[in-house]
């Protein structure tokens, strides 16, 4: 089974600001089956970002993924209030799902 | 749009079985697979399952095998999860889950989540 680890567990930043989380694999993931969701308190995680790069329906541009092998990256250019939140990284690939522990995006 | 509209929360005794529901609509349910997804309070995600609605053929978690059962009534386009021989660490939200395309394991569409609690 691959495990997915997330750092930072926790980033504290300022509306406006950058935010940069990483997923790192146990093996090789496809680019094509690495996937981010955003969780809101309360809430049922929201696709943003499947196969790696691309961004899901609706969702704005700030939100962009990158990354390849064992190392991907979520990056929100310019955090907006909304975006204060808990993210996933998750793969699939051997018929296995797993999900990454989340990183807490925190005023 | 497309909608999974999840049954209510439970409160079970250890040892016990759940048995939770995931109604779908807006779509046409032999489509896409569906899958389900549970998180302990405060805690990740954790992947369990998915289920053919076409054929009910279903592919369980290793973790989970043995222990859940899932199934589908066609009539109501509505999918089934149990779990059986409860334990206090099945205490969690449960979310049936819709993928982008079929075959595809980036779930776009999920259910607004099922609470069950396992408490003597």
């Amino acid at each position: 089974e691959i495990v997915l680890t997330q750092s930072p567990g926790t980033l504290s930043l300022s509306p406006g600001e950058r935010a940069t989380l990483s997923c790192r694999a146990s093996q090789t993931v496809s680019s094509n089956y690495l996937v981010w969701y955003q969780q809101k308190l309360g809430q049922a995680p929201r696709l943003l970002i499947y196969s790696s790069s691309s961004r899901a329906t609706g969702i704005p541009d700030r939100f962009s993924g990158s990354g390849s092998g064992t190392d991907f990256t979520l990056t929100i250019s310019r955090l907006e209030p909304e975006d204060f939140a808990v993210y996933y990284c998750q793969q699939y690939g051997s018929s296995s799902v797993t999900f990454g522990q989340g990183t807490k995006v925190e005023v | 749009q497309v909608q999974l509209l999840q049954s209510g929360a439970e409160v079970k005794r250890p040892g016990a079985s759940v048995k939770i529901s995931c109604k779908t609509s807006e779509y046409t349910f032999n489509t896409f697979f569906l899958h389900w997804v549970r998180q302990a309070p405060g805690q990740g995600l954790e992947y369990m399952g998915i289920i053919n609605p076409t054929r009910g053929s279903t592919t369980y978690a290793q973790q989970f095998q043995g222990r859940v059962s899932m199934t589908r009534d066609t009539s109501t386009a509505t999918v089934f999860m149990e779990l059986n021989s409860l334990g206090s660490d099945d205490t969690a939200v449960y979310y049936c889950a819709k993928p982008l395309w079929n075959g595809d394991y980036a779930f776009d569409s999920w259910g607004q989540g099922t609470m069950v609690t396992v408490s003597s």
